[in-house]
């Protein structure tokens, strides 16, 4: 049991580049979840799934898009990265009230 | 409008003594409230949570404390070890169930337990 995993760990990208970030969880989950992490700024949820084909807007949507074609991977995609896209990416997923983090992303943009 | 507030962005103590870490939220309507432990490069971890019904709950060294009337509430770690030093995260949401996707977090506290 794996729990929540994320791929790549790392990632320096140049702006206007595209990328994809892959979240990947073993635990059957019905709800996923996208956030950001900025210096002095906590967790901030970009996208969230509630189940298999479905997604909607956080609080921070704007530059990213997400797909759920299987229950278990939730993808973030940058179309054209900006350098205040910047950030340190975690994926989480929901049983409950309780999130499961995965390892996190961190993605510089220069 | 920052809704989950954790107004220290730094605590130090001692090994063995207590830890106390704060947090404040203005949306009356959060019922339910989680923290969570981050160590570096990892993801953030689960520790203890509370509903509004309470105001305490104790697991092994952890409780939680909350004030309603205040819109306050406290971690507390007795006795504190050095590997409890780490990001805690306060986070708030309306309901503890399934459909509670909307979960505000403040923006941490670091915690340094000193040998």
């Amino acid at each position: 049991n794996a729990g929540v995993t994320q791929t790549p760990k790392f990632r320096v990208l140049k702006t206007g580049q595209s990328m994809t970030l892959l979240c990947a969880q073993d635990m059957n989950h019905e709800y996923m979840y996208w956030y950001r992490q900025d210096p002095g700024m906590g967790l901030r949820l970009i996208h969230y799934s509630v189940g298999e084909g479905t997604t909607a807007k956080g609080e921070v949507p704007d530059g990213y898009n997400v797909s759920r074609l299987k229950k278990q991977n939730f993808l973030l995609g940058l179309e054209s990265a900006a350098p205040s896209q910047t950030s340190v990416y975690f994926c989480a997923s929901t049983i409950g009230g309780f999130r499961f983090f995965g390892p996190g992303t961190r993605l510089t943009v220069l | 409008d920052q809704q989950v507030k954790q107004n220290s962005p730094s605590l130090s103590v001692q090994e063995g003594r207590i830890s106390i870490l704060n947090c404040d939220y203005t949306n009356s309507m959060f019922d339910y409230f989680l923290w969570y432990k981050k160590y570096p490069a990892e993801g953030p971890t689960f520790l203890i949570s509370i509903s509004s019904i309470k105001d305490k709950n104790e697991d092994g060294r952890f409780t939680v404390f909350l004030n309603k009337s205040a819109k306050h509430l406290s971690l507390h770690i007795v006795p504190s070890q050095p590997g409890d030093s780490a990001v805690y995260f306060c986070a708030a949401s309306r309901g503890s169930g399934g459909s509670n996707y909307k979960l505000t977090f403040g923006k941490g506290t670091l915690l340094t337990v000193n040998p």
